[in-house]
């Protein structure tokens, strides 16, 4: 069975970079495509950007240039950084997995990050 | 980007009452468009994908339709575990983009 979970910081100060991981279990991560899909409080849902099969990257325009999607396929797993973050990037922070940039199946359990000096 | 709008924002139902969530795109999407339920501190789940394709482990009673700019979830018969937030989310093009969820609460 497929499982994901994200770790990291739970709090992290503004104008910092936030960092985290999705250790994935059950599937390889050279397979398939795995995004990062944040909420918001208030549930706004929004999704950040993935890393494919093969290593390729897409992003959500509106994270311009503060986001990097990267990943370590000996230890199955994929990071995201998200630079110069403001309050406004405080939310729940979610990994999960997709057969194509479509729908997501499989979801991690959600991490919440702060954004608070 | 392709908004999603979704409603009504809050629908208050009777438990047994069957309802219809519903999910309009900016632009068409063909049948681009899927939907997940959220409980309160759990993950998003994958009800429906592409507009009315059933997912396995999904409850019979949940079924999707429509295509273009206007979609629709169906719960027929709603149960007590149902109470949740429902969000669609379309695939149709790059930013993926979620509406901003129909939350289905206890009358």
């Amino acid at each position: 069975e497929v499982q994901l979970q994200e770790s990291g910081p739970g709090l992290v100060k503004p104008s910092q970079s936030l960092s985290l991981t999705c250790s994935v279990t059950g599937y390889s991560i050279t397979s398939n495509y795995w995004g990062w899909i944040r909420k918001f409080p208030g549930n706004k849902m929004e999704w950040m950007g993935y890393i494919s099969y093969s290593g390729s990257t897409s992003y959500n325009p509106s994270l311009k240039s503060r986001i990097s999607i990267t990943r370590d396929t000996s230890k199955n797993q994929f990071f995201l950084q998200l630079n110069s973050v403001t309050t406004e990037d405080t939310a729940t922070y979610y990994c999960a997995r997709s057969p194509r940039p479509n729908w997501f199946a499989y979801w991690g359990q959600g991490t919440l990050v702060t954004v608070s000096s | 980007d392709i908004v999603l709008t979704q409603s009504p924002a809050t629908l208050s139902v009777t438990p047994g009452e069957s309802v219809s969530l519903s999910c309009r795109a900016s632009q068409g999407i063909s049948t681009s468009i899927h939907w997940y339920q959220q409980k309160s501190n759990e993950s998003p789940r994958l009800l429906i994908k592409y507009a009315s394709q059933s997912i396995s482990g999904i409850p019979s009673r949940f079924s999707g339709s429509g295509s273009g700019t206007d979609f629709t979830l169906s719960i027929n018969r709603v149960e007590s575990e149902d109470f949740s937030v429902y969000y669609c989310q379309q695939s149709y093009s790059l930013p993926l983009t979620f509406g901003s969820g129909t939350k289905l609460e206890i009358k």
